[in-house]
């Protein structure tokens, strides 16, 4: 159980365009989601927060306009990268919180994006 | 601030122990987590602790220290697959507006030799 999907596991893109990521818990009601970065060699930072049926919170530094959250059911978030640029390839990796398994976070197996 | 802290590489022998530290400061703290994560792949969750002392699961444990700031990630019969980067991650708490949120680590590359 608690398994969570993303999609697309890979995605390239040129500069200027928009990509969608979808992030989805498999077998279990989310209400948290959260959006984290993780460039090469380093560790995974925290973009946004985001919860069902409200707007997400993003971390200190984070575009909001440019990072476009949206979480409208239980099962299922969405990122978008508006207008990407080279700077934004990176591993993209979500994780869901079980709304009644409090302790944990369920990682997706992320989303390589790369702008060219 | 949030700060944790981790030796960024280590290396052990196939069979051997190793004991990966974790320091934190962090401006409010919910637990403490440990995960796994192989190059190119999402964590993978190993442990968590809230409570001080060991919490043990097959070849993996986890110790904490909450006055101290301090954990480890103890591994065991290590084995070949170990290799792997390691990530200790604080949970915020409720007062500190962190609520939920994990804070992670660099992580640690472990490589296991023969």
């Amino acid at each position: 159980g608690a398994v969570v999907s993303q999609h697309p596991s890979w995605v390239i893109c040129k500069s200027g365009t928009s990509v969608k990521i979808e992030c989805r818990s498999l077998d279990f009601q989310a209400t948290t989601m959260f959006w984290y970065r993780q460039f090469p060699k380093q560790s995974l930072m925290l973009m946004a927060t985001s919860n069902e049926g409200s707007k997400a919170t993003y971390e200190q530094g984070v575009e909001k306009d440019k990072f476009l959250i949206n979480h409208a059911s239980l099962t299922l978030s969405t990122l978008t990268v508006t207008s990407a640029h080279p700077e934004d390839s990176s591993f993209y990796i979500c994780s869901a919180r079980d709304r009644f398994r409090f302790y944990e976070q369920y990682f997706g197996p992320g989303t390589r994006l790369t702008v060219t | 601030g949030q700060n944790i802290d981790q030796p960024t590489e280590m290396t052990a022998t196939e069979g051997a122990i190793v004991q990966i530290n974790c320091t934190y400061q962090t401006s409010g703290f919910n637990g403490l987590f440990w995960y796994q994560q192989h190059a190119g792949e999402a964590p993978t969750f190993l442990s968590y602790n809230v409570l001080d002392g060991l919490e043990e699961k097959g070849r993996f444990s986890s110790f904490l220290s909450r006055s101290k700031g301090y954990s480890y990630l103890l591994l065991k019969e290590l084995q070949m697959k170990d290799s792997a980067s390691y990530l200790c991650a604080v949970r915020g708490d409720l007062f500190s507006g962190g609520y939920n949120k994990l804070i992670f680590g660099a992580g640690t590359r472990l490589a296991v030799h023969p």
